[in-house]
């Protein structure tokens, strides 16, 4: 069973408008990732964080997206103005820090976005 | 850019049969290599994993081959059973540097 916990695990937006995802990261881990896999599985890195630090973002998720990780609440992200495009499974995984010797993810079901 | 790439896209063997996955990168940075695999509608979870200090690692019927010098990595699953279907993901991170990157998947379908 995960122990990333995301919310919600559907969500259908229509074109235009926000989209919001929530994500626990497991108990002690201080890095969180957002990744967006499509249709045929594929990954795409989105923005990941350490505690409530922004590490790295992708241009995409500069535009439209934003997220936050703050200090005892959840970390989400959001669509600001939703496309068809963005339809996909959106995925969190939580980690401890590089250079530890676990450096795994840990991921959520996920949350599968429906933009109409 | 693909960083880390995968091959072949889909897999079919038999029962029993030994699968061999290919994975490739180009970041000579990258230094840890963990293999995912993910189910029908589950998340995907870490299978094995390996650091460049290591050629080859193994866990019951699962083995990382590495080979530095040509950034190749491959996973063999000895005596494939059908429980092991699943999309494979190679993936491949660089100390220090909070960057996970995946490669498409392999998509290994065990026939009984």
């Amino acid at each position: 069973n995960s122990k990333v916990i995301q919310t919600p695990r559907y969500l259908v937006k229509g074109q235009g408008q926000k989209a919001k995802m929530r994500c626990i990261p497991e108990k002690g881990h201080p890095v969180v990732f957002w990744y967006q896999q499509n249709k045929n599985n594929e990954f795409k890195f989105l923005i990941n964080f350490q505690n409530q630090e922004v590490l790295q973002q992708i241009d995409m998720t500069e535009k439209r997206f934003s997220a936050e990780c703050p200090s005892n609440s959840p970390c989400s992200l959001e669509i600001q103005s939703s496309e068809a495009g963005d339809s996909a499974l959106y995925l969190c995984a939580s980690s401890l820090p590089t250079g530890s010797s676990n450096e795994r993810l840990f991921f959520g079901h996920g949350t599968k976005l429906s933009v109409l | 850019q693909q960083q880390v790439r995968q091959s072949p896209q889909s897999l079919t063997v038999w029962e029993g049969e030994t699968a061999i996955l290919n994975c490739s990168y180009e970041d000579s940075t990258f230094d840890y290599f963990p293999w995912y695999w993910q189910f029908p509608r589950e998340s995907p979870a870490l299978l094995i994993a390996i650091r460049p200090v290591s050629n080859k690692k193994e866990d019951g019927r699962f083995t990382i081959f590495f080979n530095k010098r040509e950034k190749k990595l491959s996973l063999h699953i000895t005596d494939s059973q059908p429980g092991d279907s699943a999309t494979y993901f190679c993936a491949a991170s660089e100390a220090n540097a909070y960057k996970v990157i995946f490669g498409k998947g392999t998509h290994l379908h065990v026939l009984p």
